[in-house]
């Protein structure tokens, strides 16, 4: 099984920051990657997919990049209605692993 | 639009057993993958089984097998999760969910059901 490792677990940031959530992947995944926005009592939601593309609706301040084992989401100037937890997911194969998630507080 | 709607769940004694219901609309059903997640009190997320558009093609967790088992009835545009044998740390949410193909992203996830495993 492919292991999503992914960082930091928490954050605090202010509006206007930018910020930066990592995923490795215990072997290569050819940006076979998603990232999702989850707020408190609701469902995940699609974010980003193959590594870079935004998923349709979502902002342009959202943007996902890397290759191989190693992905990056970035928001560049955080907003108030940004707060949540954030998840990759890969697919490459099965199963579908989950990062841990990335709790992001707006101070 | 895409509504999925999960049901089923609920508080079972350990050993017990659940089957959990998901309702899709808003898209043609017969077409798309269709998955399980969860998600434990901690909040982590696990993926759980997919199947695929016809029913064909079904895969569970390894560390589920034996227990789960997913199935489909494209007639009535629903997804499910038979669910035996349950242990304590299955408590979690249960999301339904669509997939953008076999090895893809999810696209649309339903609000879940809760399934509490305690005697």
């Amino acid at each position: 099984d492919i292991q999503m490792t992914q960082s930091p677990a928490s954050l605090s940031a202010s509006v206007g920051d930018r910020v930066t959530i990592t995923c490795r992947a215990s072997q290569g995944i050819s940006n076979s990657l998603a990232w999702y926005q989850q707020k408190p009592g609701k469902a995940p939601e699609l974010l980003l997919y193959d590594a870079s593309r935004l998923d349709s609706g979502v902002p342009s301040r959202f943007s996902g990049s890397g290759s191989g084992t190693d992905y990056t989401l970035t928001i560049t100037s955080l907003q108030p209605e940004d707060f949540g937890t954030y998840f990759c997911q890969h697919y490459y194969s099965t199963p579908k692993t989950f990062g841990q998630g990335t709790k992001v507080e707006v101070k | 639009q895409v509504q999925l709607v999960e049901s089923g769940g609920g508080l079972v004694k350990p050993g017990g057993s659940l089957r959990l219901s998901c309702v899709a609309s808003g898209f043609t059903f017969s077409n798309y993958y269709m998955s399980w997640i969860r998600q434990d009190p901690g909040e982590g997320l696990e993926w759980v089984s997919f199947i695929s558009a016809s029913g064909s093609t079904t895969y569970v967790a390894d560390s589920l097998k034996g227990r789960f088992t997913i199935s489909r009835d494209n007639a009535k545009n629903s997804v499910y999760l038979q669910m035996d044998s349950l242990r304590a740390d299955d408590t979690a949410v249960y999301f339904c969910a669509r997939d953008a193909g076999p090895y893809s992203r999810i696209e649309y996830w339903g609000r879940g059901t809760m399934v509490t495993v305690s005697s």
